[in-house]
């Protein structure tokens, strides 16, 4: 079977630094993906990590340990329109199949 | 086109008929998904279309559902004697050959009553 496991919910001032977990297991494994969406819109693409290590992007960073199963979303300097939710999500073979986990709603208070 | 197109954006159906939802994705992405999304749950996987081989259907969730991809470009997914359990916004999304990342479209919203 499939599992992506993230918190539910995150709270975190604005300014602040926040980091969202992800674990998983998975039947394959190629790569780790963050997505954002907001209230009513589209998932939108974050950042994928195939190899473990630190990828930074911005105010974004994601981290992967692959011995570990596990992931996370950096998010600093948070901003309001910062507030949504975040999907961590597994590439699971070499034709690109993404299974998502069921997301984190993360709250930023002013 | 520029992005991932789908319609109708809304669609209210009775129970017991038949809907065809549409997507159009980005010109020259060879893969194209589909996802289903309840309030405030995340992304369930129903099939994906990648090049010419064979579909993955292993998510569609029961045998109501279908869905095609006529010419390698656009993908309908058809629910046949629909459910109030089907209500969920449907998503499609498109991405190049090469993973990097999704384009997901704006999605339908289906409600069943």
């Amino acid at each position: 079977g499939q599992s992506l496991e993230q918190p539910s919910e995150v709270t975190a001032v604005e300014g602040a630094i926040v980091q969202i977990n992800c674990t998983y297991q998975t039947s394959g494994f190629y790569g780790l993906s963050w997505y954002q969406q907001h209230d009513g819109g589209a998932p939108t693409f974050l950042s994928y990590n195939a190899l473990d290590g630190l990828e930074e992007t911005g105010r974004f960073s994601s981290f992967l340990s692959r011995s570990d199963s596990y992931g996370y979303l950096l998010l600093q300097e948070l901003q309001m329109k910062d507030s949504a939710s975040y999907f961590c999500a597994v590439k699971v073979n070499r034709d690109d199949k993404i299974i998502f986990g069921k997301g984190t709603r993360l709250h930023i208070l002013p | 086109g520029a992005g991932v197109s789908q319609s109708p954006s809304n669609k209210v159906t009775e129970k017991g008929k038949d809907v065809e939802l549409r997507c159009d994705p980005i010109s020259g992405h060879t893969a194209l998904y589909w996802y289903r999304q309840s309030l405030g749950q995340g992304l369930e996987f129903l099939i994906y279309f990648q090049g010419n081989s064979a579909p993955d259907k292993s998510g569609l969730p029961s045998d109501r559902f279908s869905a095609e991809r006529t010419g390698g470009s656009v993908s309908t997914l058809t629910i046949q004697r629909t459910q109030q359990e089907d209500s969920a916004v449907y998503l499609c999304a498109s991405s190049l050959e090469t993973y990097y990342g999704y384009t997901f479209g704006s999605g339908t919203r289906l409600t069943v009553v």
